[in-house]
């Protein structure tokens, strides 16, 4: 069974710092998702990495896969404010499974 | 495209009162997800259909449960008889299934509230 995590589930950091969140899965996942969500909102699709090694760009947030490790991580460069959501990242086998999220905080 | 569209946005019922939760995907989309959303279990899968045939319910809590997607165009969550522990926000998702993203895009969700 096909089981994802997140780590941190919190995060607070100051504006202009970079940060990763990591998402592991347990098994084999042919596509890993990236979503945000804002407070009391809908989930917006950021990125689908399809292969290992795929990389993607968007503004200061960049998303990065590795399927023999079975790892994908988000990185923040140079925060602000505006990016302060919930981030969730999912994978598939039969069905997409959802981590449970990183609350993301950005300080002024 | 309008998105996917949900309604109502929000329902307040009383326990015991049935609630039907409606969704339209987005046209030409094959896949539709019902998902529910709570602080203590996050999001959670319930159902999922393709080609309008439910293929996976196993996320469904309970009988009080049912869902349909009578046409391409439209499905929805029913709850009978409400509890209060079913409060919580209900999205539907859609995706276009046999695409190499098969990314979801959901709506905007249905915020339920049981007393």
């Amino acid at each position: 069974e096909l089981k994802v995590e997140q780590n941190p589930l919190f995060l607070s950091m100051q504006e202009g710092k970079n940060y990763t969140i990591y998402c592991n899965y347990s098994t084999t996942s042919d596509r890993l998702y990236w979503y945000r969500q804002d407070p009391g909102k809908s989930l917006e699709s950021l990125f689908v990495l399809l292969s290992n090694g795929a990389v993607k760009q968007e503004g200061r947030l960049m998303a990065s896969l590795d399927t023999k490790a079975r790892l994908s991580t988000l990185h923040i460069t140079a925060a602000v404010h505006d990016l302060s959501a919930t981030y969730f990242c999912a994978a598939r086998d039969d069905k997409i499974i959802f981590g449970k999220g990183t609350r993301l905080h950005i300080l002024p | 495209d309008a998105g996917v569209i949900q309604s109502p946005r929000h329902e307040v019922t009383e326990m015991g009162q049935e609630v039907t939760l409606r969704c339209k995907p987005i046209s030409g989309h094959n896949s539709l997800f019902w998902y529910r959303q709570t602080m203590m279990r996050g999001l959670e899968l319930l159902i999922y259909f393709n080609n309008n045939v439910p293929i996976d319910d196993s996320g469904m809590p309970e009988d009080r449960f049912s869902a349909k997607m009578p046409n391409a165009s439209f499905s929805t969550l029913k709850i009978q008889p409400s509890e209060p522990r079913d409060s919580a926000v209900y999205f539907c998702a859609s995706s276009l299934l046999g695409t190499s993203g098969y990314e979801q895009y959901f709506g905007p969700g249905t915020r339920l509230t049981v007393t």
